[in-house]
């Protein structure tokens, strides 16, 4: 069964740091995202992302954070200087083309922690 | 904006019984969807059961269904027949149909369920 699979599994960081997350979304879906979950409270939308383009993002994607399907298959998130308060778990996600689609995939998550 | 209402912070029950997870949303739109996802201690959301709004019947997937009230944007889960491995986070999620595929899932806080042996 296809699968939207994330790395690293586990990344730290120094603050003020950069961090590039990595996913690779089922390849025939159109639709990517990316969510957070710091521990212990709800999963939070970040960024959906469409034909190489942001479609809609949420408040907490400030200008610290960025993404970009560099190549036909990744799918990245970069955080410009990392704080404390970015440590989470980072989701990944995909849907395939069209709004008949409804179920969204996960990745497995990124645990960052920022020290 | 929509909101999604988890009131049970954590639920508990018997295995092999017969278990309801609480959902309310608020919305001013006519046309989403709305789904459960599971999470267990490995932290992947696994999808569990999925319902569109412009669907009277209730959806349901073997041991799980969902009692879907539109009017009064409520959207409980049930499980039947309680087994270990259904032991997890729950979390209730929205997501508008307005959008095509842009907007993203709004989640619930989610509800820890526990299941006694």
């Amino acid at each position: 069964e296809p699968e939207v699979t994330q790395t690293p599994s586990h990344q730290v960081t120094q603050m003020g740091q950069e961090v590039i997350l990595r996913c690779v979304p089922i390849s025939n879906h159109l639709y990517f995202y990316w969510y957070r979950q710091i521990l212990g409270q709800k999963v939070e939308f970040l960024v959906s992302f469409y034909n190489n383009e942001i479609s809609e993002k949420s408040e907490i994607f400030d200008d610290q954070f960025s993404v970009e399907r560099p190549d036909g298959s990744n799918f990245t998130l970069k955080i410009r200087s990392t704080k404390l308060e970015d440590s989470a778990m980072y989701f990944c996600a995909s849907i395939s083309w069209g709004a008949f689609s409804t179920e969204a995939f996960f990745g497995q998550g990124t645990r960052l922690t920022v020290v | 904006a929509q909101t999604v209402t988890q009131s049970q912070p954590e639920m508990s029950v018997q295995e092999a019984e017969t278990v309801t997870l609480s959902c309310t949303y608020d919305t001013s739109e006519s046309d989403y969807y709305l789904f459960w996802y599971k999470q267990p201690p490995s932290r992947q959301m696994i999808l569990v059961i999925r319902q569109e709004a412009y669907k009277q019947q209730n959806a349901t997937e073997n041991r799980f269904s969902v009692n879907f009230q539109k009017a009064a944007k409520s959207f409980s889960l049930k499980i039947s027949d309680s087994q270990l491995g259904d032991a997890a986070m729950y979390f209730c999620a929205y997501r508008s149909a307005r959008g095509g595929g842009a907007d993203g899932l709004t989640f619930g806080k989610g509800t820890h369920l526990i299941i006694q042996p």
